[in-house]
């Protein structure tokens, strides 16, 4: 079975503008988190959708949104970017909302310039 | 507020040398640690859960201990390719509505032949 896929690996954007970041979860698999991980940092929390509805949002601007699609993939669109949004940016799925063994995609490195 | 501290941030070793990595945790009751992996450019890769004070799990050269206040990753008789980020996580009590994972900076391993 394929894992967790993102795309695109790699982005290039200028200030002010927007981005939206893709991802397919393992079949079978219901819930999507996404994840900013700052160069030197650990991920930090930023949405948990399950079954199409968000279920957990980490401390982050209204800027950043998401949201899952029927199918389970999910997109994660951040308005208005500013330098500090540079990251990798890693989604992860489980089987269901509870189970935390989350198996992780190899992320989008988002670069704003 | 959970928090995750690791240390060391960084760690060479030699072929063969043992050791231990430190993850010291604050959380509003503990419902599981995780160990991760993670090398340049990829997503983190689970490697263990520990749920309660007392528990080990074991994976080749790697094995995990918890208590009440930390854990240790213990790496035996490392190779190169154990060279990687090790990545320490802990959810929170379902009690507390927080189901994301809290992250620490991570210790990056680095083992020389």
């Amino acid at each position: 079975d394929a894992g967790v896929t993102q795309s695109p690996t790699h982005l290039i954007k200028t200030r002010g503008q927007h981005v939206t970041l893709r991802c397919s979860p393992i079949s079978g698999h219901k819930s999507v988190s996404w994840y900013q991980q700052v160069l030197g940092q650990g991920p930090q929390f930023i949405f948990q959708y399950y079954e199409k509805e968000e279920r957990g949002r980490g401390n982050f601007p209204d800027r950043f949104s998401a949201r899952q699609f029927p199918n389970y993939s999910s997109e994660l669109n951040v308005n208005a970017l500013l330098l500090g949004d540079s990251a990798l940016y890693l989604c992860a799925s489980s089987r269901d909302r509870g189970r935390e063994k989350l198996f992780f995609g190899s992320g989008t490195q988002l670069s704003v310039l | 507020e959970d928090q995750v501290t690791q240390s060391p941030e960084a760690l060479r070793l030699q072929e063969g040398e043992s050791s231990s990595l430190n993850c010291s945790y604050t959380v509003s009751g503990l419902r599981g640690l995780f160990w991760y992996r993670q090398d340049p450019g990829k997503g983190p890769e689970f490697l263990f859960t520990l749920y309660s004070a007392g528990e080990e799990k074991e994976k080749e050269r790697l094995k995990a201990t918890l208590t009440k206040k930390e854990s240790f990753l213990h790496i035996t008789a490392p190779k190169p390719e154990d060279s990687a980020t090790y990545l320490c996580a802990v959810q929170a009590s379902p009690d507390t509505g927080r189901r994301a994972l809290t992250f620490g900076s991570g210790t990056r391993l680095q083992v020389q032949p």
